[in-house]
């Protein structure tokens, strides 16, 4: 295992449109986190799981986002009805468990453009 | 969430000493973590502190940490251009992350 991978690197959609970002963590991390980062900004937090249970969602993030970690193991993100606004880089972080794991490891990013 | 707060930007000449700072809310973050992010780069773990520390020091980096005030400080001793980049708190409790500081390192 090499790391947290997300797919795809790159997604171009049209505005209205649904995406779906995926995130596979470190194994055996439980713990999993989404953030969105923009241009300038530091990393925005959406929403974090343990193990399947998603335990936060931020209050900013609005109903058409949704996220899953349905076994505890890779996680989705969904976009439904795209905004201009959602143009970001989605970020995805694992951790393990254990006051041993200092350190979230962070996979490369979606980069989302929606024109 | 709990809040985490930096300065934006800071610019130092090549050689000099920098000095980020960064203030966070949550007091029960059992580490505090600085993380690098480079133009175009994911971002990198760059050191972290144990709350139960006031100091670490790692080759050109000290971190400081003052729990009582909730300041968090890294210092980069013999700034080089290549420490050019975006500097972030952040806390483990949650995981929230500051808006960096972007550091400048002019020749």
């Amino acid at each position: 295992d090499t790391g947290v991978s997300q797919d795809p690197r790159h997604k171009i959609t049209k505005r209205g449109q649904n995406v779906t970002f995926r995130c596979d963590p470190i194994s055996e991390h439980n713990r999993l986190y989404w953030y969105r980062q923009t241009l300038g900004q530091g990393p925005e937090f959406l929403t974090y799981f343990q193990n399947e249970a998603q335990l936060e969602k931020s209050r900013l993030l609005s109903d058409r986002f949704s996220a899953e970690r349905p076994k505890g193991s890779f996680s989705t993100l969904e976009i439904q009805r795209t905004e201009q606004g959602d143009s970001a880089m989605y970020l995805c972080a694992s951790l393990g468990a254990g006051a041993m794991n200092t350190e979230a490891f962070f996979g490369q990013g979606t980069r989302l453009t929606v024109v | 969430g709990e809040d985490v707060e930096q300065s934006l930007f800071l610019s130092v000449r090549e050689g000099d000493s920098s000095v980020i700072n960064c203030t966070y809310t949550d007091s029960s973050s059992t580490y505090l973590y600085w993380y690098k992010q480079e133009p175009g780069a994911g971002l990198q773990l760059l050191t972290y502190i144990f709350s139960n520390m006031d100091m670490k020091q790692d080759q050109r980096l000290t971190v400081l940490l003052n729990k009582k005030d909730k300041h968090l400080s890294l210092r980069i001793a013999d700034t080089q251009t290549g420490d050019s980049a975006i500097y972030f708190c952040a806390e483990s409790n949650d995981m929230r992350f500051g808006a960096g500081t972007r550091l400048t390192v002019k020749p």
